[in-house]
């Protein structure tokens, strides 16, 4: 089965350091989503490409966390410096946008990070 | 995106149907209904959308009241392993647009269905 690819699947590290997290997209898809869920804001939509371009960003705090995707078969998501807030459990998501009834999205397993 | 209000959770006995509530009040022409679940520690899953007409697959059936101001979610023959957190979320239909803000799917609560044995 096809299906979307992150690692690590669990974090845990000091407050300050560098974290990036990786995904691996279905492929053939062309659109990646960036996800958070805690359990006080549920999930909340970070950032999300289509065709490799960041079409918005804006749920993420712009001054720590930084998304790219560097080629087709690879996003990354990097938090840099790390603060205990940030921890979480993150989900990427991978979909094909044909134009019309786009919305069935493929989610990995998450990456769970715990900032100490 | 319309805002969608579900109930915080349901129970369901095994074996029977669950029938998850959902209000679109706000719902636009086009605007679609999707459905997510979530089991506990893993990544949403897609169960299935509509627009109009009511919907069914190998998982669920969705049925749409005429006003599309409300959806009602189906799992006709709940197992334990249906216990999990549903999002109804509406969207609209296709991407672009300036910004590419259509591609935004937005999660709120959800409710929260335990099948109970």
């Amino acid at each position: 089965d096809a299906r979307v690819t992150q690692t690590p699947r669990d974090k845990v590290t000091e407050m300050g350091q560098e974290v990036t997290m990786r995904c691996q997209p279905i492929l053939g898809h062309n659109t990646v989503f960036w996800y958070r869920q805690t359990m006080m804001q549920g999930l909340e939509l970070l950032a999300y490409f289509r065709n490799r371009a960041p079409l918005d960003d804006s749920g993420m705090p712009k001054d720590r966390f930084s998304a790219e995707m560097p080629d087709a078969t690879l996003a990354t998501l990097k938090i840099q410096p790390s603060e205990p807030r940030d921890s979480a459990v993150y989900f990427c998501a991978s979909g094909w946008d044909r134009g019309m009834n786009t919305g069935e999205l493929f989610f990995g397993e998450g990456s769970r990070l715990t900032v100490l | 995106d319309a805002k969608t209000t579900q109930p915080t959770s349901m129970d369901c006995a095994e074996g029977r149907a669950a029938n998850l509530p959902c209000n679109h009040s706000t719902i636009s022409g086009n605007e679609y209904v999707y459905w997510y679940r979530q089991i506990h520690s893993q990544g949403p899953q897609y169960i299935i959308h509509g627009l109009k007409n009511n919907e069914t697959n190998e998982m669920a059936s969705l049925i749409i009241t005429e006003d599309r101001k409300s959806s009602t979610l189906i799992l006709p023959h709940a197992t334990l392993r249906d216990t999990a957190v549903y999002y109804c979320i509406v969207r609209v239909a296709g991407g672009g647009g300036r910004g590419g803000s259509n591609y935004k799917l937005t999660f709120g609560k959800g409710t929260l269905l335990t099948v109970n044995p």
